[in-house]
C-alpha cells in the first residue's frame, strides 16, 4: 500500500482556520485521497475524499496539489468540537481494500 | 436511523480465554469491516465480511476468525486470548458498490486481557 506522512500533532486556536498536511509521494493514479478522523472514545469518522481536484464538503475542503503527492485538510473556522486524529488515507480506486491507518495528526485546538 | 452498534461495550478476559463480538452494519449496508486498535496507533485491518464471505484479511493469525449473517450482521471471534490482543476493536460497514467507498464506524468494544 502506498504510504502517507503526517505530522504527530498540530495545535491552533479556537475560530481560526486549520491547515493539516499531508505527503504521499509514492501515490498511483488510481488511489483515492481519503481523510477520516477519531475524536476521543469514539470510532472514526469519514471527513472527505478527493481525486485531483478540491473538494468541499460541510464538514472542511480538501486541496490537492497538482502532481497529487500531498493534500491539505482544511477546517475553515475550528472549534473546540473539531479536536480529533486526523488519519490521512489512500484508497485504491473501486477497490473494496481495508483501510490503511497511520498514526495520524492530534489536532489540538486551545480556547 | 440507527448507524453502527457493536456489542458489549467492555469486556475482561483472561489469558487463553476465547471471546466474540458482535456488529450491527448501518441500514442499507452490505459489507462489514472489523479493526484493531491498540492505545496511541490507528486502526489496523482485521479483515472483511461481504456476501457472508471473508473477502479480504489483514495480517492477523487465524487465532482471529469471523462470521457475517443473512442480515448483514457479524461476529468477531478472537481465540487463545493473550495479553496484546487488548485494545479497541471496531466494526466499519459500508456499501461495496457505494459510491464513495465511505465507512461508517461503531464506537468499538474495548477488550482487556490479564
Amino acid at each position: 500500500d502506498a504510504k502517507t506522512t503526517q505530522p504527530n500533532s498540530m495545535e491552533s486556536n479556537e475560530e481560526e482556520p486549520v491547515h493539516l498536511p499531508c505527503n504521499h509521494s509514492t501515490i498511483s493514479g488510481t488511489d483515492y485521497i481519503h481523510w477520516y478522523r477519531q475524536l476521543p472514545s469514539q470510532g472514526p469518522e469519514y471527513v472527505i475524499h478527493g481525486l485531483t481536484s478540491n473538494v468541499n464538503n460541510r464538514m472542511a475542503s480538501l486541496a490537492i496539489a497538482e502532481d497529487r503527492k500531498s493534500s491539505t485538510l482544511i477546517l475553515h473556522r475550528a472549534t473546540l468540537r473539531d479536536a480529533a486524529v486526523y488519519y490521512c488515507i489512500l484508497k485504491r480506486r473501486g477497490g473494496a481494500d481495508g483501510l490503511t491507518f497511520g498514526k495520524g495528526t492530534h489536532l489540538i485546538i486551545q480556547p | 436511523d440507527a448507524g453502527v452498534t457493536q456489542s458489549p461495550t467492555h469486556l475482561i478476559k483472561t489469558r487463553g480465554q476465547q471471546v466474540t463480538l458482535r456488529c450491527s452494519p448501518k441500514s442499507g449496508h452490505d459489507t462489514v469491516s472489523w479493526y484493531q486498535q491498540a492505545l496511541g496507533q490507528g486502526p489496523q485491518f482485521i479483515f472483511q465480511y461481504y456476501e457472508e464471505e471473508e473477502r479480504q484479511r489483514g495480517n492477523f493469525p487465524d487465532r482471529f476468525s469471523g462470521h457475517q449473517f443473512p442480515n448483514y450482521s457479524s461476529e468477531l471471534n478472537v481465540n487463545a486470548l493473550w495479553l496484546g490482543d487488548s485494545a479497541l476493536y471496531l466494526c466499519a460497514s459500508s456499501q461495496l458498490r457505494g459510491a464513495t467507498g465511505e465507512l461508517f464506524f461503531g464506537e468499538g468494544s474495548r477488550l482487556t486481557v490479564l
